[in-house]
């Protein structure tokens, strides 16, 4: 499982842009690129999930440069209830069989001021 | 849906003594995983299911701990005997493998606390 490394925190203000870089120069071929949330005293909650260039949803953006060693996540306009811990995380999404082992890194501890 | 359920809630216990943590996963999610949280080591998985069977336990600490899947839902996580080391949040996630994407839901978890 290729290792990624993310800023431990970041602090922002309300209505502002975040984006949290990730690094995995390790990334293999199948590999994706899925980053979740967690808010305090919850379970880690799927957000979005991209293979190259750029995805986008109703909560986020990730962008995912031609050589894939890293990906950044893109937070537009947060808002308080944005404050969370921000996980990437690596892994072949491909397999035939479901159970994609996982592996949580540090994460990245977003405050969000008013 | 009502999603990952797990039980209890939060469980406080003394040490030596077995506890058991329950986890009912997402219907027709043929996946299911336990991780333990605790600050100082992060997220962990401790163990998976596919179909019922177990794939790899390789996070397992030791053999106080053991996971069962009887049935496509219902899980159940034990630790006999628990120390205080083993307090930690305890979540259960389950998944299936859709249009070539494997994304994990989350329980809300089991707070245990081991005196």
């Amino acid at each position: 499982l290729a290792k990624t490394t993310q800023p431990i925190s970041m602090d922002s203000y309300e209505g502002q842009e975040v984006n949290i870089t990730c690094s995995h120069n390790n990334i293999a071929t199948n590999d994706y690129i899925t980053w979740y949330q967690q808010f305090p005293s919850q379970g880690p909650r799927f957000i979005i999930q991209g293979y190259k260039t750029k995805v986008t949803n109703e909560v986020a953006s990730l962008f995912i440069p031609a050589d894939r060693k890293s990906s950044t996540l893109s937070l537009p306009r947060v808002s308080l209830s944005d404050t969370a811990v921000y996980y990437c995380l690596v892994g072949d999404e491909l397999i035939k069989a479901a159970g994609n082992k996982l592996t949580f890194g540090g994460g990245t501890r977003v405050l969000v001021k008013p | 849906d009502a999603g990952v359920i797990q039980s209890p809630r939060h469980e406080v216990t003394e040490m030596g003594q077995e506890v058991t943590l329950r986890c009912k996963p997402i219907s027709g999610h043929n996946s299911l995983f336990w991780y333990r949280q605790t600050m100082m080591r992060g997220l962990e998985l401790l163990i998976y299911f596919n179909n019922n069977v177990p794939i790899d336990d390789s996070g397992m600490p030791e053999d106080r701990f053991s996971a069962k899947m009887p049935n496509a839902s219902f899980s159940t996580l034990k630790i006999q005997p628990s120390e205080p080391r083993d307090s930690a949040v305890y979540f259960c996630a389950s998944s299936v493998l859709a249009g070539g994407i494997d994304t994990q839901y989350f329980g809300p978890g089991t707070r245990l606390t081991v005196l």
